[in-house]
């Protein structure tokens, strides 16, 4: 039962343009969402997260947009750059008192320079 | 500050043999993680720990031993090795809840015979 889907598992995109990453969740008492970068031979690192009081949230060319309703939430790059090249998990989390993140199956976003 | 440190980088198991892989993190948090990744599957959560002394089965459990004897450090076990043990291995910890941001090691890339 995965509760947290990225359902594209590539997408590719010219340097310069907007880069945008989908993820579903299926689980409403979900309250807290995050998105991890990795590259290859590496571990995952932190890049933006969102709690759900919120519908936005942005950190320089990231924004990270939630819809509760659809219980879905996007990754938005831009301009993108050839050094994000990598592979995106989104991951969920339930209120407080729950220790585990859920991960996605992840999207890997390539940079066409 | 190293992080989150993960020995072996890289091994080679023939079934039924067993192996450690370690974690430390020097970044005094309390939670501590062990994932697998798998082509297609994202991040599947194998054991985890709230704190020195405690652990408690994640989402792939079975073939799987943990230890935390030190805050600082987290033991993952194979008693008895499988081809299906082939992955890549990430440890993780975090400060508070799970739904925090969680820190990656570098991981352990596993290969079963």
């Amino acid at each position: 039962d995965q509760q947290v889907k990225q359902n594209s598992p590539s997408l590719s995109v010219q340097e310069g343009r907007i880069s945008i990453l989908n993820c579903d969740y299926t689980n409403s008492m979900f309250d807290y969402f995050l998105w991890y970068k990795k590259y290859p031979a590496e571990g995952p690192t932190f890049l933006i997260s969102i709690s759900s009081i919120k519908d936005k949230n942005e950190d320089g060319r990231f924004t990270v947009f939630l819809n509760k309703s659809a219980k879905h939430l996007s990754l938005h790059i831009v301009p993108s750059q050839p050094g994000d090249s990598a592979v995106y998990f989104c991951a969920a989390s339930p209120p407080f008192g729950n220790e585990k993140l859920t991960f996605g199956t992840g999207t890997r976003l390539t940079i066409i320079p | 500050n190293a992080g989150v440190t993960q020995t072996p980088k890289f091994r080679v198991l023939k079934t039924g043999q067993s192996m450690t892989l370690l974690c430390a993190q020097d970044m005094n948090h309390e939670y501590m993680y062990w994932y697998r990744q798998d082509p297609g599957m994202g991040l599947r959560l194998i054991h985890y720990s709230v704190g020195e002394g405690t652990t408690a089965k994640g989402e792939v459990p079975d073939g799987y031993n943990v230890s935390r004897l030190k805050k600082q450090n987290f033991l993952l076990g194979l008693e008895s090795a499988a081809p299906s043990q082939t992955s890549v291995y990430f440890c993780a910890s975090s400060k508070n809840r799970g739904g925090e941001t969680q820190y990656f090691g570098p991981g352990t890339r596993l290969l079963v015979l």
